[in-house]
Parts: structure tokens; C-alpha cells; sequence
């Protein structure tokens, strides 16, 4: 089975503009995590999907967005872009639940903001 | 609040045996999650502890206490390819409908000596 792909792997933004970030899940695989992670508080919570409904969604602002399609496939957009939202994005897929079951994390998506 | 606290780094040598710990400030977790990162590389699983007691998977054991609110990673005859960082991970159990919102520690950095 092919892994979680992410794209894309790398982005350069600048302050202000808005950007969009893509996860394939494992074929199967019906949850899908949103984290972010920077050196200064590790590995955050952005949101969960599952068949297409946000179920959780962590303690970020409202410019963190995201959706999930009905073959699996997500994506998280974020708006008006602040140097702060630099750091490396990662997707995790899941079969059921996150808290039980194991999750499969993608490469992740580093974005820098300029 | 909702956390998981480890140390934040851990040194040993090849051969050695090493402890990670976790300890959370909670009401509980459904469960007690391992992930071990590479620098450079995506969170990969390592163990779930859904009880208490010992998990063994090979040379790598995790432990929880619900009680004292406590888990271990345990590494046994460490290899310089496990410098990595590791980070433990639960659930809450008072966030109410699916387990989907995922908290990870900040992790625990561990470097092998040879």
C-alpha cells in the first residue's frame, strides 16, 4: 500500500498571502489529522476529518481552514499568512479514531513565510 | 490544561538501555501513544498502551500507569540508529464524541553515543 503523500514538500510565502496544502491518505483510511510543527512547541493539533466532517479542530485561529473530499483526500488552507505560520506541516492518516488507532504520518509540507 | 510532559533530551551509549518518560496532567487519555521521528523524517508509530502494564515490541517496551498518570518508553540495546525523537501521545478522555484530537508531548530528543 502507497503511503500518505503530501504536496506540496516545500513552500516559500510571503506575509500576507494565502496557501493550500494537500494530503492523500492511505487507501482505506477515513480520518485524516492536521498538525503543526515547530521547534518551539513541538507537534499541535490543527483539525481531524472524517468522511468529510470536521470532527475536532484544535485551538488555532480561524485563518487555519481545511476539507476533506469523499475519496479521503484533504486539505488545509491557511490565510492571510503571518512570519509565525513557518514550520513543517504534517498529515496523519488513520482507519478509525486517532486516540486508538495507529496513525500514518506523510512527510510533511515545510512552509516558510518571508 | 491538557499535556503530556518528557524530558526534553536523553544521552546514552550503544548497548545501553534508555527510559523515556511521560507523565500528562489530565483526566485521562484513552490510551498512550509512542512515535519515534528522524530528523528530517515524519512521525513513524511505535507502540499504543490502550491498558495498563507493559507492551513489548521487540527491543523497544512501553508501560502505562492510569493511576499516577504516567508512561514509559523503553529502548533496549540501543543502536546508533535510534537517535531520533520520541514522542508520546494520548486522547483526551474529556473531549467528548470521537478520540480524534491527539496531544503530543514536546519530545524527547535522544542521541547515541558510540
Amino acid at each position: 500500500k502507497a503511503g500518505v503523500t503530501q504536496t506540496p514538500r516545500y513552500l516559500i510565502k510571503t506575509r500576507g498571502q494565502q496557501v493550500t496544502l494537500s494530503c492523500s491518505p492511505i487507501s482505506g483510511h477515513r480520518s485524516v489529522s492536521w498538525y503543526q510543527q515547530t521547534p518551539g512547541q513541538g507537534l499541535q493539533f490543527l483539525f481531524e476529518y472524517f468522511s468529510e466532517t470536521q470532527r475536532n479542530k484544535g485551538n488555532f485561529p480561524g485563518r487555519f481552514s481545511g476539507r476533506q473530499f469523499s475519496n479521503s483526500r484533504s486539505e488545509m488552507n491557511v490565510s492571510t499568512l503571518e512570519l509565525g505560520d513557518s514550520a513543517l506541516y504534517l498529515c496523519a492518516s488513520s482507519q478509525g479514531d486517532p486516540g486508538t488507532d495507529t496513525q500514518y504520518f506523510g512527510p510533511g509540507t515545510r512552509l516558510t513565510v518571508l | 490544561g491538557q499535556s503530556l510532559e518528557q524530558p526534553s533530551e536523553v544521552t546514552a551509549v550503544e548497548g545501553a538501555i534508555v527510559q523515556i518518560n511521560c507523565t500528562y496532567q489530565t483526566s485521562g487519555f484513552y490510551g498512550l501513544s509512542w512515535y519515534q521521528q528522524h530528523d528530517g523524517g515524519a512521525p513513524t508509530f511505535l507502540s499504543y498502551n490502550a491498558l495498563d502494564g507493559l507492551e513489548e515490541t521487540g527491543r523497544f517496551s512501553s508501560f502505562l500507569s492510569r493511576s499516577d498518570s504516567y508512561g514509559y518508553l523503553l529502548l533496549q540495546e540501543l543502536q546508533m540508529k535510534d537517535s531520533a525523537s520520541y514522542f508520546c501521545a494520548g486522547a483526551p478522555l474529556n473531549y467528548g464524541g470521537s478520540q480524534g484530537n491527539l496531544i503530543f508531548g514536546k519530545g524527547t530528543k535522544l542521541s547515541v553515543k558510540p
